[in-house]
């Protein structure tokens, strides 16, 4: 497909359990970003990558957090003893490069959307 | 820190009515953009705009940039109930590089 797919599209855990959730963005799209959506709320933003250069982490909510990106390809974000409280749906965008100043469109995928129970 | 409010948060007229969405904030941004978001999908961009005082049309929806780039409004015209959906504002500071600032969005239903 020529869009941003994300999978899985649900995911329910349990308390303290890790999760992976996995990005593939649009061929040729050197950034990518990872936000978290809360019911009825904007979006979060946790990480972002831009092609070899070391990812902006500053969003990120704690150590439990983490993502990783293998060139300009597939990303993972990563939770480590998932609590309740991340809860979220959490959206992946790509955008052909750097935003130089918000300019260059995210398209984003459906989101992944996880329950902590 | 920008922060980045949006008014109303919530939205439900009848259709044929028009409205008007705001985003405000007490920083300046270099850009800011406008997206739609339904139900079990990701966001899509509407409109990027630039320059302080900018006015864009898109069919029946007109975006504003406010002269210090401080604010921004969206104004729909005839509303129809495809128009219904989750609207989000985002501006980028010129110092924060890539990070887009997103606002808490308004939730607008067009009732047939």
């Amino acid at each position: 497909g020529a869009g941003v797919s994300q999978s899985p599209s649900n995911k329910v855990t349990e308390k303290g359990k890790d999760v992976e959730l996995r990005c593939d963005p649009i061929s040729g799209h050197t950034a990518l970003y990872w936000y978290r959506q809360r019911l009825g709320q904007g979006l979060e933003f946790l990480i972002y990558f831009q092609g070899n250069s070391a990812p902006d982490k500053s969003g990120l909510p704690s150590d439990r957090f983490s993502a990783e990106r293998t060139g300009e390809s597939v990303s993972t974000l990563t939770i480590q003893r998932t609590q309740q409280e991340d809860s979220a749906v959490y959206l992946c965008a790509s955008s052909l490069g750097p935003p130089s100043g918000g300019a260059y469109e995210q398209f984003f995928g459906p989101g992944t959307r996880l329950t902590v129970l | 820190t920008q922060l980045l409010e949006q008014s109303p948060q919530f939205l439900s007229i009848q259709e044929g009515e028009n409205l008007t969405v705001y985003c405000n904030s007490s920083s300046v941004f270099s850009s800011l953009q406008w997206y739609r978001q339904e139900p079990g999908e990701g966001p899509v961009l509407l409109v990027t705009v630039v320059t302080g005082g900018e006015v864009k049309k898109l069919k029946r929806l007109t975006f504003q940039f406010g002269d210090a780039r401080k604010d921004s409004s969206l104004h729909i015209t005839a509303a129809q109930p495809g128009d219904t959906g989750l609207y989000l504002c985002a501006g980028a500071a010129e110092t924060s590089g890539s990070r887009l600032t997103f606002g808490e969005g308004t939730q607008l239903t067009v009732n047939p």
